[in-house]
């Protein structure tokens, strides 16, 4: 049962474009939201989060959105360098300290 | 600033050993968590630990344990390997105390080959 879905396994855009990321959810108990990016042979790195009672959380070029009611957040990168190629993955706070993590997008920018 | 430390980086085991994976958190950190991470899926929450203790657990059967020390390092032990075990464990660490909304410093994981 998948709590966290990310749709899309990849994701190619060109450089200074805008990337958006998708994430859907099932569980309206979680409280936090969060992006984490992960380059090959590193750990994930927090990227930005949004707390389930705001719609929009900015931080430079990423831009995180939450739409409640269709239990959907999506990530905007504007504008996508090539330094943003990485795999993405969207999670979920649940009780305590557990985070549900989706499978990932590949984000590929090209130059 | 040291982060998050995992060892070993690669291992490989057959089916039905035991392996015991290391970690030790960020500096300030006194809360660890560890995730499993199979091939094209996201990390799955195995246990959390704190004050030496096990706080939380995830979906994982009892051949997986945990412990942590007084230096708040910590270990991740399974028993009777399956190949299904075979993925990246991932450990995370995060300062107790304040508003938790979700931010882990993950390391770089290690990476079991179960055979």
């Amino acid at each position: 049962d998948q709590q966290v879905k990310q749709n899309s396994p990849s994701l190619s855009v060109q450089e200074g474009r805008i990337s958006i990321l998708n994430c859907d959810y099932t569980n309206s108990m979680f409280d936090y939201f969060l992006w984490y990016k992960k380059y090959p042979a590193e750990g994930p790195t927090f990227l930005i989060s949004i707390s389930s009672i705001k719609d929009k959380n900015e931080d430079g070029r990423f831009t995180v959105f939450l739409n409640k009611s269709a239990k959907h957040l999506s990530l905007h990168i504007v504008p996508s360098q090539p330094g943003d190629s990485a795999v993405y993955f969207c999670a979920a706070r649940e009780y305590g300290n557990k985070l549900v993590f989706g499978a990932g997008t590949i984000l590929r920018v090209k130059s | 600033d040291a982060g998050v430390t995992q060892s070993p980086t690669h291992l490989i085991k057959t089916r039905g050993q035991q392996v015991t994976l290391r970690c030790s958190p960020k500096s300030g950190h006194d809360t660890v968590s560890w995730y499993q991470q199979a091939l094209g899926q996201g990390p799955q929450f195995i246990f959390q630990y704190y004050e030496e203790e096990e706080r939380q657990r995830g979906n994982f059967p009892d051949r997986f344990s945990g412990h942590q020390f007084p230096n708040y390092s910590s270990e991740l032990n399974v028993n009777a390997l399956l190949l299904g075990d075979s993925a990246l464990y991932l450990c995370a660490s995060r300062e107790t105390g304040g508003a938790y909304t979700g931010e882990l410093f993950f390391g770089e994981g290690s990476r079991l080959t179960v055979l």
